[in-house]
């Protein structure tokens, strides 16, 4: 079955200091992977998505992932924090669902909390 | 401007209540979801459609129903039948085979 696993469910890192927050995935073939984050009492902002290609993606707000195959993984990184960085992030993978039509799994979320 | 439209942002149900959460979008895209989330437990999908006038049951259906009349409306009663539907709704739409899915801000329904 798909599934998606984001180990840590609470991280806190210094504001400057980088961030790599972990997702691995469990998909037959070659899926399709996201990221979006999520402030408090808001809906999901999509911050990179990754369909094949280059492994190292970039996205919005200077994040980037990366898709190893080999380790099943696609995390996420982000070389200096920012306060307003804090937030919770969900990774997701498409899967098929019912069938031909893919849908999304998402991973249980890391919330992100940012020292001063 | 284009984007996803859910409301109320707020919503109180009575015990035997139905309520009606509604989702509007302007993208022009053919499939909307219904994902419901509770603290710790990620995104659990209740229903979604890929067209209109067809819907499908996700992972948590039971005790909820929807309606695609519209390409841009897909509307979701949480009935008497849901015994815990304190949780925070979101609505979804996409675009194309890669599913791209795009958010609205959500709906916090509690119990009275």
């Amino acid at each position: 079955a798909q599934s998606v696993t984001q180990p840590d469910i609470h991280i806190t890192v210094s504001e400057g200091a980088s961030l790599e927050l972990r997702c691995n995935y469990s998909y037959g073939a070659t899926p399709y992977l996201f990221w979006y984050v999520q402030s408090p009492g808001q809906g999901l902002q999509l911050l990179l998505k990754y369909f094949s290609g280059d492994t190292l993606v970039q996205g919005i707000k200077g994040f980037e992932a990366e898709f190893k195959r080999s380790q099943s993984s696609f995390n996420l990184r982000k070389p200096s924090v920012h306060w307003s960085d804090a937030a919770e992030y969900f990774c997701a993978v498409g899967a098929n669902y019912g069938g031909s039509q893919r849908n999304l799994i998402f991973g249980k979320g890391t919330k992100l909390s940012v020292k001063p | 401007d284009g984007g996803i439209t859910q409301s109320p942002k707020y919503l109180f149900r009575k015990e035997g209540q139905n309520v009606t959460l509604s989702c509007e979008q302007n993208l022009n895209h053919d499939a909307m979801y219904w994902y419901r989330q509770d603290p710790g437990q990620g995104l659990r999908l209740i229903y979604y459609s890929q067209i209109v006038n067809d819907f499908q049951k996700g992972d948590i259906a039971e005790g909820y129903s929807v309606s695609r009349e519209k390409k841009e409306s897909f509307p979701l009663t949480v009935t008497s039948a849901q015994k815990n539907p304190t949780a925070f709704y979101l609505c979804a739409s996409a675009e194309g085979a890669k599913n791209i899915q795009y958010f609205g801000a959500g709906t916090r329904l509690s119990v009275l």
